[in-house]
């Protein structure tokens, strides 16, 4: 069975600083892919990134910035120069293709509270 | 514009009492999808169908019931069986089921059983 894991429960940090957020995953799948979703104080889970399993290249976008590593089983975010509005609860996702059914399924980490001190 | 709408946001009910919760898409999606959130926890899925008339349990469908009668609505029960309802809970779309397709939120409705 999948599994994600964020081992970090709450990150606190001052507004400009670089924040790296961790996320370990666990799979048998050797088709993939692995998310990124933000949810700010509103609730609503924000798409941020897709990655597949075969592609290791790191992507930047803007401030954020994703590195993927399969020989580590890892794939962390970085935010570069934290701002206020980063502040919210950043989860970490796996989609794998072993079985037909569950091909839909999206197994989320527990998530990391990141809060940005101004 | 197109999304993903939920209502209500808050939502009371008496224990013993089912009640269902509304999740509409106008993203012409196939499959859509149903999640509970407890505090500090991830998501959990509940039910979620890849097709009108077809649904598939989910890892904690226990105490819930859903249908897709329509592409566009996915309602979800919460029954009186269900031993801890009170939870947010998050609706989610995708073009399809399959690996590639990111999923789409809603605004999330937070059920709260007195």
């Amino acid at each position: 069975a999948q599994k994600v894991t964020q081992a970090q429960t709450e990150i606190s940090v001052v507004e400009k600083e670089d924040v790296t957020l961790d996320c370990v995953y666990e799979t048998r799948d050797t088709t993939y892919y692995l998310f990124w979703y933000k949810q700010p104080p509103s609730g609503e889970l924000v798409f941020l990134i897709r990655r597949n399993s075969f592609d290791e290249q790191n992507e930047i976008s803007g401030r954020y910035s994703w590195n993927f590593q399969k020989s580590t089983s890892s794939f962390n975010f970085t935010i570069t120069a934290s701002q206020v509005v980063d502040s919210a609860v950043y989860f970490c996702a796996h989609k794998g293709g072993r079985e037909e059914t569950s091909g839909s399924r999206l197994t989320f980490g527990e998530g990391t509270q990141l809060t940005v001190n101004p | 514009d197109g999304g993903i709408t939920q209502s209500p946001k808050y939502l009371f009910r008496k224990e013993g009492q089912n009640v269902t919760l509304s999740c509409e898409q106008n993203l012409n999606h196939d499959a859509m999808y149903w999640y509970r959130q407890d505090p500090g926890q991830g998501l959990r899925l509940i039910y979620y169908s890849q097709i009108v008339n077809d649904f598939q349990k989910g890892d904690i469908a226990e105490g819930y019931s859903v249908s897709r009668e329509k592409k566009e609505s996915f309602p979800l029960t919460v029954t009186s069986a269900q031993k801890n309802p009170t939870a947010f809970y998050l609706c989610a779309s995708s073009i399809g089921g399959g690996l590639y397709n990111e999923q789409f939120f809603g605004p999330g409705t937070r059920l709260t059983v007195l």
